[in-house]
């Protein structure tokens, strides 16, 4: 089945600075990609998606890349800020006509220091 | 628009006991699904029920039993607990994941 790899495990950047997070899946056949941010004791929220047609999707400071040949992806957080501190999970599946179960990585624990 | 919603939200339970987890959607999701979180494990699934009327095993599964009683609810059901299973509890629902998961606010279990 699909299996989905994530690093780091923890980031720490400046207030200000980039923080990019990457992920490697397994399945060849995967072909959507999204990303949660989970707060502390919150749930996690979709915070951007990726299918695997296209290879790069930005939403004002996240953006999102795929590289369907070396299969990884990979967030790109610009010009962070405090509220950015949380725990990312990126995630993989194949939708289908009938489901889309997802698999997601660990999770990257993200510090942004004031 | 409540979204889903989890109950209950805490739970301690002694190790045998049994219990369910409730969990209802109001978005028409086709799709719904129970995930474990565990530090440093991130977001394992349990079950899925893929439409109304399915149920399908996830990764971790063993030790759980669902239930999809309409397309709204989908519950879990912990038979006999163990240690093992205290853990935070998501339920999340999708449209076949056009627009990625919904979640719950959770279930933090403790079985002692």
């Amino acid at each position: 089945g699909e299996n989905v790899e994530q690093h780091p495990s923890t980031l720490s950047v400046q207030e200000g600075d980039s923080a990019v997070i990457k992920c490697t899946y397994s399945d060849s056949a995967s072909n959507y990609f999204p990303w949660y941010k989970q707060e502390l004791g919150k749930r996690p929220q979709l915070i951007i998606d990726i299918r695997s047609n296209v290879g790069e999707k930005k939403d004002q400071r996240i953006a999102v890349t795929l590289n369907k040949t070396a299969k990884h992806f990979s967030l790109h957080i610009t010009e962070t800020q405090p509220e950015d501190s949380a725990v990312y999970f990126c995630a993989a599946s194949k939708v289908k006509t009938s489901y889309d179960k997802v698999i997601f990585g660990p999770g990257t624990s993200l510090s942004v220091i004031p | 628009n409540a979204g889903v919603t989890q109950t209950p939200k805490f739970q301690v339970l002694k190790t045998g006991q049994s219990m369910t987890l409730q969990c209802a959607q109001d978005m028409n999701h086709n799709s719904m699904y129970w995930y474990r979180q565990d530090p440093g494990m991130g977001l394992r699934l349990i079950y899925y029920s893929a439409s109304e009327g399915t149920t399908d095993k996830g990764e971790v599964p063993n030790g759980y039993n669902v239930s999809r009683l309409n397309k709204r609810e989908f519950s879990l059901r912990l038979e006999s607990a163990a240690p093992s299973q205290t853990s935070v509890y998501f339920c999340a629902s999708s449209d076949r994941g056009l627009y990625g998961y919904t979640f719950g606010s959770g279930t933090r279990l403790t079985v002692v």
